[in-house]
């Protein structure tokens, strides 16, 4: 167990709605970290928090959205979700921000849009 | 931009076997850091190893061992003994120093009795 936790684990919708997802990092860490799994893409990034501030942009379509809370909880937020959005979503945790930071990830989200 | 290439697709192995996984790094980056993570078939991403750029001392933590090779840009990984609960995915991983992960497309490795 990482200590990073996610919610929910699993969650079937249709196209064109809108879901949340949410992060709650490991104790004492400040950065969330995105990701999106999937079969034709692999492993990606999409966007990092720092103590609530975006630090890093990677591929994040302009329909997804995120936001870190003062609490450092971190949500995903997909809308207007199309087929091919369908996908393992992970958050990870590091203490601090920089390369030398090791990432912790959560057990992921597995999104199915149908 | 960096590049992760994992060329290894799949490694079938019989257990106590060593297992040696497969990595090139690219980037014009001269400080960078390296990672091991495991997928089992659970789903979760599993933290292995981590490794700086400037530190090319090869280590060994249990059945774990990795060989970092700066002049090739390798970061080769391998597990002593194999068991069948190795089997799982591996990814290599390069981080920047913003700390953005480009993940590899990961070997599977599968660990027969």
């Amino acid at each position: 167990d990482s200590g990073v936790t996610q919610t929910p684990k699993h969650l079937i919708t249709a196209t064109g709605q809108r879901v949340t997802l949410r992060c709650s990092p490991r104790s004492g860490d400040l950065s969330v970290y995105w990701y999106q799994q999937s079969l034709d893409q692999g492993l990606q990034f999409l966007i990092q928090y720092y103590n609530g501030e975006e630090r890093a942009k990677g591929n994040i379509l302009e329909r997804f959205s995120a936001q870190q809370f003062p609490d450092l909880h971190s949500e995903l937020n997909l809308s207007s979700l199309e087929l091919g959005d369908s996908a393992l979503y992970f958050c990870a945790s590091s203490e601090r921000t920089g390369g030398g930071e090791t990432q912790y990830f959560g057990p992921g989200t597995r999104l199915l849009v149908l | 931009a960096q590049k992760v290439t994992q060329a290894q697709t799949e490694i079938s192995v019989v257990e106590k076997e060593d297992v040696t996984l497969d990595c090139v790094y690219e980037t014009r980056d001269t400080t960078y850091y390296l990672f091991w993570y495991k997928q089992p078939p659970s789903g979760e991403l599993v933290f292995l190893i981590r490794r700086n750029s400037f530190d090319e001392q090869n280590e060994i933590s249990g059945r774990y061992s990795w060989n970092f090779q700066k002049s090739t840009s390798s970061f080769n990984f391998t597990i002593t003994a194999s068991q069948v609960v190795d089997s799982a995915v591996y990814f290599c991983a390069g981080g920047d120093s913003w700390g953005k992960l480009q993940f590899g497309a990961g070997t599977q490795v599968v660990v027969t009795p």
